[in-house]
């Protein structure tokens, strides 16, 4: 079946640090593609999304580029702020399914 | 426009008690989904439904749970006789009667099975 695969949390990093999280997938078809972001104490809200190969979603700084050669979806950010601090889901949606299939999520700590 | 609603946000049971979680949707969404969040893994589906109507529940344990959206008052997560493999996280989100619209999530329920 289908089935995300993330980069092993925790991430550790400085105020103005890059940032990569690994997203990789596997799924029959052509699956649309989200990151989620659920801040300590809250409710996963959507970051950004894809819907086909190629596109490139993007929001708050964070961008994430859907690569259909390589089935990924990593996420990235130049420069992080200690309020990016949270823990991030790649997921995925096959068309007309109306389920998100997670990862297990990776938590980001940024620090001062 | 208050998010999705859950309540409470840490439920304790003992083993064979029985648990209920319960989530209300934003206002204006017709749409319900219950996921589950298992120690060390990601969110798994678990049901979608429309009010009074299960959608689909193939992410459901064939026993000891069942889960409703009546026309009146927020949807239902019940777990019957709960086993200490219980404990989770578990997450409500709904959506606008269109498809294709984002889901709003909740802030989750927490139940400990002792």
């Amino acid at each position: 079946g289908d089935s995300v695969t993330q980069m092993e949390g925790p991430v550790t990093l400085s105020e103005e640090a890059f940032l990569t999280i690994n997203c990789t997938y596997t799924a029959t078809g052509y699956p649309s593609l989200f990151w989620y972001v659920q801040y300590p104490g809250e409710g996963l809200q959507l970051l950004l999304k894809a819907t086909k190969a190629d596109d490139k979603g993007s929001n708050k700084g964070f961008e994430a580029t859907y690569r259909k050669e390589t089935t990924s979806f990593h996420l990235e950010k130049g420069s992080v702020q200690v309020s990016d601090s949270a823990v991030y889901f790649c997921a995925l949606e096959q068309g007309g399914s109306e389920k998100l299939v997670f990862g297990k999520g990776t938590k980001l700590t940024v620090n001062p | 426009n208050a998010g999705v609603m859950q309540n409470p946000r840490h439920l304790v049971r003992r083993r064979g008690q029985e648990a209920r979680l319960r989530c209300s949707p934003m206002k204006g969404h017709s749409h319900v989904y219950w996921y589950r969040q298992l120690p060390e893994e990601g969110l798994k589906f678990m049901v979608y439904l429309q009010k009074e109507n299960i959608i689909d529940e193939s992410g459901m344990p064939k026993e000891r749970f069942s889960a409703e959206f009546p026309k009146e008052g927020p949807s239902i997560l019940r777990i019957q006789q709960v086993v200490r493999g219980d404990s989770a996280a578990y997450f409500c989100a709904s959506s606008p009667p269109s498809f294709n619209e984002k889901l709003f999530f909740g802030s989750g329920t927490q139940l400990s099975v002792l």
